[in-house]
C-alpha cells in the first residue's frame, strides 16, 4: 500500500540558511500534519492542513512556514534556520473517515542537521 | 491539560520473555488512545488504537493494549518479545491534531 512519502530524507544547511520539507500523503488523504522531533524527544506539533487550509497550529516557529498545494502534498518552509532547529522532521496525513478518525500515518521523516 | 507519561524510559527484557509497557495519561474527557512503534531513523508506526468500545485492543505484531478508565492507563503488552520488537514505543492521546500530545517514550531493548 502507498504510503507518505517525504523528500528530502537527509538535510544539512548552515545557520541562517534556508530549508524546505516536502510532504507527499496517503492518495485521498485530505489532511496533512508536521511534528518535529529533537534527539531523544518525543514528536511535537508544529502545524496541519485539511483541504488545502491551515486546520490547526501548534508550536510552529514564526521562521517556519507551510502550505498545502492543490494536489495535496504539503511543504514546510524554514527559513533562518538555528542549531536547535536539528531534528527529525515527520509528516503524517489522515483521511476523515469515520472509523479513521484521528488516525495518522507517518512518513519516515526527514532528519535536518543544522551546522 | 493533557498529558502523557511514560514511567520508564528504557526497558530490557530477554528474548521470548512478556513485556508490559506503561502509560498514564491526563484528559478531560474520553480520549482516544494510541501506541506508535519507531526503529532507529524511520517513521512512527501505529500499533494500535482506543476509540471506544472493547477496552481491550489488539494490535499489529501481536502487541495488544488495555484501557482502564479508573487508572488512566492504556499500558502495552506482548506475551513473547521477539527481537525485532527492540525499538521506541511512543503512547499517544487526544481528539484532534492540536491537543494530540505525545509521552516522552520507552525504550526497549530485548537481549538475546
Amino acid at each position: 500500500a502507498a504510503g507518505v512519502i517525504q523528500s528530502p530524507r537527509h538535510l544539512i544547511k548552515e545557520k541562517r540558511e534556508t530549508a524546505t520539507l516536502k510532504c507527499y500523503p496517503i492518495p485521498r488523504h485530505d489532511t496533512v500534519y508536521w511534528y518535529q522531533q529533537g534527539p531523544g524527544q518525543d514528536p511535537q506539533f508544529l502545524i496541519s492542513f485539511y483541504e488545502k487550509m491551515q486546520s490547526d497550529k501548534g508550536s510552529i516557529p514564526d521562521r517556519f512556514s507551510a502550505q498545502q498545494f492543490s494536489d495535496y502534498h504539503s511543504e514546510l518552509n524554514m527559513s533562518s534556520l538555528e542549531l536547535g532547529d536539528s531534528a527529525l522532521y515527520f509528516c503524517a496525513s489522515s483521511g476523515d473517515t469515520l472509523y479513521s478518525y484521528n488516525e495518522q500515518f507517518f512518513g519516515p521523516g526527514t532528519r535536518l542537521t543544522v551546522l | 491539560a493533557q498529558s502523557v507519561t511514560q514511567p520508564d524510559i528504557h526497558i530490557t527484557v530477554s528474548e521470548g520473555a512478556s513485556l508490559e509497557l506503561r502509560c498514564n495519561y491526563s484528559y478531560g474527557a474520553t480520549p482516544y488512545l494510541f501506541w506508535y512503534v519507531q526503529s532507529p531513523g524511520q517513521g512512527l508506526q501505529l500499533l494500535l488504537k482506543y476509540f471506544s468500545g472493547d477496552t481491550l485492543v489488539q494490535g499489529i505484531k501481536g502487541f495488544e493494549a488495555e484501557f482502564k478508565r479508573s487508572q488512566s492507563s492504556f499500558n502495552l503488552r506482548k506475551p513473547s518479545v521477539h527481537w525485532s520488537d527492540a525499538a521506541e514505543y511512543f503512547c499517544a492521546v487526544g481528539r484532534s491534531s492540536r491537543d494530540m500530545r505525545f509521552g516522552a517514550g520507552t525504550r526497549l531493548t530485548v537481549k538475546p
